[in-house]
């Protein structure tokens, strides 16, 4: 059972480039969440979504787009890619339905860096 | 919007003494505690975590505690070992008001086991 995958692992991206963050589970988890983390600090939000179809911004959205046209997969795309973006953006899923929250489990990350 | 607060920032302890991290939420909707363990270059992982309808839970070494009247909740960590050094997270949730699982996460602390 691999959980949540996430590639790639590393990235250097050149100002304005556009790149996909791929995130799959196949722990038929209904939610599934983006995250970034800036070195020394927590977690942000960047974008959630509740099931397949639906997708919603989270705390710090600014420059990316998400879809999630299957349970299992939840793309995050940056489309021009500033400094501001470097990071490393982690994936989540949850069993969560709309009674009861569940234990969110993550991906091993993928660590951005823009030049 | 919700706000999660977490103290101390650092922590620093002798191998075999008790750590403590606190923190406190403003949405006194919250229902969902979990606490997160980052250890260096790798993905959070969930520890333990509460929910409102109990005060206090435990496993093994580790237990956390919930005051929801003050709004606030604790992670102990007793005869701590080397091992136990790493980044730790406090969350909270909501699952009212259109439950999406989202999690809203502390800072982080430190902590730093000396052998």
């Amino acid at each position: 059972n691999a959980g949540v995958t996430q590639t790639p692992k590393f990235r250097i991206l050149k100002i304005g480039q556009s790149m996909t963050l791929q995130c799959t589970q196949d722990m038929n988890h209904n939610y599934m969440y983006w995250y970034r983390q800036d070195p020394g600090m927590g977690l942000k939000l960047i974008y959630y979504s509740v099931g397949a179809g639906i997708t919603d911004k989270g705390e710090v959205p600014n420059g990316y787009n998400v879809s999630r046209s299957t349970t299992e997969d939840f793309p995050l795309r940056l489309e021009l890619a500033a400094p501001s973006q470097t990071s490393v953006y982690f994936c989540a899923s949850s069993s969560g339905t709309g009674l009861s929250n569940q234990p969110q489990h993550f991906g091993d990350g993928t660590r951005l860096s823009i030049l | 919007g919700e706000n999660v607060e977490q103290h101390p920032s650092t922590l620093s302890v002798q191998e075999g003494d008790s750590a403590v991290i606190k923190c406190t939420y403003s949405d006194s909707a919250s229902n969902y505690f979990p606490w997160y363990k980052q250890e260096l270059g790798k993905r959070p992982q969930l520890i333990i975590d509460i929910r409102s309808n109990v005060g206090e839970k435990k496993d093994q070494r580790i237990a956390v505690t919930l005051n929801k009247t003050a709004k606030h909740f604790s992670l102990h960590i007793t005869e701590t070992q080397p091992e136990d050094s790493a980044v730790y997270f406090c969350a909270a949730s909501s699952s009212f008001s259109g439950n999406t699982g989202k999690l809203i996460f502390g800072q982080g602390t430190t902590l730093q086991v000396k052998p």
